[in-house]
């Protein structure tokens, strides 16, 4: 499976924009970029995806460098509710990276 | 459409004795995930259906364990003769891939303690 590599944890200050990085140096062509998070004693729950754009919706912004090999989650404006361990996953699910494999991600953890 | 739904939500049983999970994926979901998590750790996938069909079982999926979904609908994850090491939260997830920009969709897990 390819990998991602997070850093452990990361602080913020309620209501001022988080940059979540993940590296993915062998991600192959057909990889998109997944990002989960799980609040506390809940499942993961899907943030965003992309392959080679950047996306936007409600939840966050997804910006990917030009060769792929890392990626940002952006959250514009963290909330207290945006605390939570955040996951970047590679997935292919026409392939063999069809199933997501998790790390052990980012905690975030916003400060009021 | 209410999600992913799993129950229970706790299971507490005595080590030894075998226990059963229910999940019930969106309906319109083919792909159904097993999944299991303990304190600290990111999910571990162990097994994967398509529609009726277990296409794959990770080796964490020891002999105790058997995973079913008739009809291609709900799914049940059995672990027999529990051991202490089986205490987790167990996750289900549903997708499907016509619709991979809604991504998976995950329960809230049943959380079993083996005392």
């Amino acid at each position: 499976d390819a990998k991602t590599t997070q850093p452990n944890s990361m602080e913020s200050n309620e209501e001022e924009p988080v940059h979540l990085p993940c590296n993915h140096s062998t991600i192959s062509g057909t990889d998109y970029i997944h990002w989960y998070r799980q609040l506390p004693s809940q499942g993961p729950e899907y943030v965003i995806h992309g392959l080679t754009s950047n996306v936007n919706n409600r939840m966050a912004s997804l910006a990917i460098a030009e060769d792929r090999k890392s990626s940002t989650l952006i959250l514009h404006r963290a909330t207290l509710r945006d605390a939570a361990v955040y996951y970047c996953i590679l997935n292919n699910s026409g392939g063999s990276n069809y199933k997501l494999t998790f790390g052990k991600g980012t905690l975030l953890t916003v400060n009021p | 459409d209410t999600g992913v739904s799993q129950d229970p939500r706790h299971k507490i049983t005595k080590r030894g004795q075998n226990v059963t999970f229910r999940c019930d994926p969106i309906s319109e979901h083919n792909r159904l995930y097993w999944y299991r998590q303990t304190l600290g750790q990111g999910p571990e996938f162990l097994t994967y259906f398509q529609n009726e069909a277990q296409l794959e079982k990770s080796r964490l999926l020891s002999d105790r364990f058997s995973a079913e979904r008739p009809k291609g609908s709900f799914s049940t994850l059995e672990i027999q003769r529990t051991e202490q090491g089986d205490s987790a939260m167990y996750l289900c997830a549903s997708s499907n891939p016509d619709r991979e920009g809604y991504g998976y969709t995950f329960g809230s897990g049943t959380r079993l303690t083996v005392v």
